[in-house]
């Protein structure tokens, strides 16, 4: 089955500075690769996503990279804020297969004013 | 649309007594998913079933779990009997099928003393 290692567990940064948070999976029949976000005491909730036919995808202060030959995907958040601070979780499935998603064991980002 | 639904949203009782968590899917999602999230374990995947029926069940942790879905707009998780390991908070996710983004209800807060 799938293995996805996920890295910082935990990341601290000063408002403004850049965060990156990476993680590598195993199955390189892998296709999707889903990024959360999980604020204290809240659901996770999806933040961005990247199919492996894209090596990279961006949304405003937030952008995703896959590198599919290495198997590992990363999330930028640019320009960080301190409503920035949760917990993310990356995830790697197959899509439109009857697999399911591998989730990351999560990385806490905290955002210092 | 109202989103996941789950019920209750927190759940305290003691070691030995049945639990009983709920569930209500978005509107015609057919992918339902239970997952468990604890500091130690990070987000577990417990089961899942497509169509009301149960593809993957091995999360479970045990025969203690149970789960099942009798239609397409409910799914029950029940742990009989519970112990203090249990204690955790479980999500109830849906997605239009396996593949596509999950969307994650609040979550019980199971706490067995």
């Amino acid at each position: 089955g799938e293995n996805v290692e996920q890295h910082p567990s935990t990341l601290s940064v000063q408002e403004g500075d850049s965060a990156v948070i990476k993680c590598t999976y195993s199955d390189s029949a892998s296709n999707y690769f889903p990024w959360y976000k999980q604020e204290l005491g809240k659901r996770p909730q999806l933040i961005i996503d990247i199919r492996s036919n894209v090596g990279e995808k961006k949304d405003q202060r937030i952008a995703v990279t896959l590198n599919k030959t290495a198997k590992h995907f990363s999330l930028h958040i640019t320009e960080t804020q301190p409503e920035d601070s949760a917990v993310y979780f990356c995830a790697a499935l197959l899509s439109g297969g009857s697999y399911i998603p591998t989730f990351g064991r999560g990385t806490s980002l905290i955002v210092h004013p | 649309d109202a989103g996941v639904i789950q019920s209750p949203r927190h759940e305290v009782t003691e070691m030995g007594q049945e639990v009983t968590l709920r569930c209500k899917p978005i509107s015609g999602h057919n992918s339902l998913f239970w997952y468990r999230q604890t500091m130690m374990r990070g987000l577990e995947l417990l089961i899942y079933f497509n169509n009301n029926v149960p593809i993957d069940d091995s999360g479970m942790p045990e025969d203690r779990f149970s789960a099942k879905m009798p239609n397409a707009s409910f799914s029950t998780l029940k742990i009989q009997p519970s112990e203090p390991r249990d204690s955790a908070v479980y999500f109830c996710a849906s997605s239009r099928d396996t593949s596509y983004e999950q969307y994650f209800g609040p979550g019980t807060r199971l706490t067995v003393t």
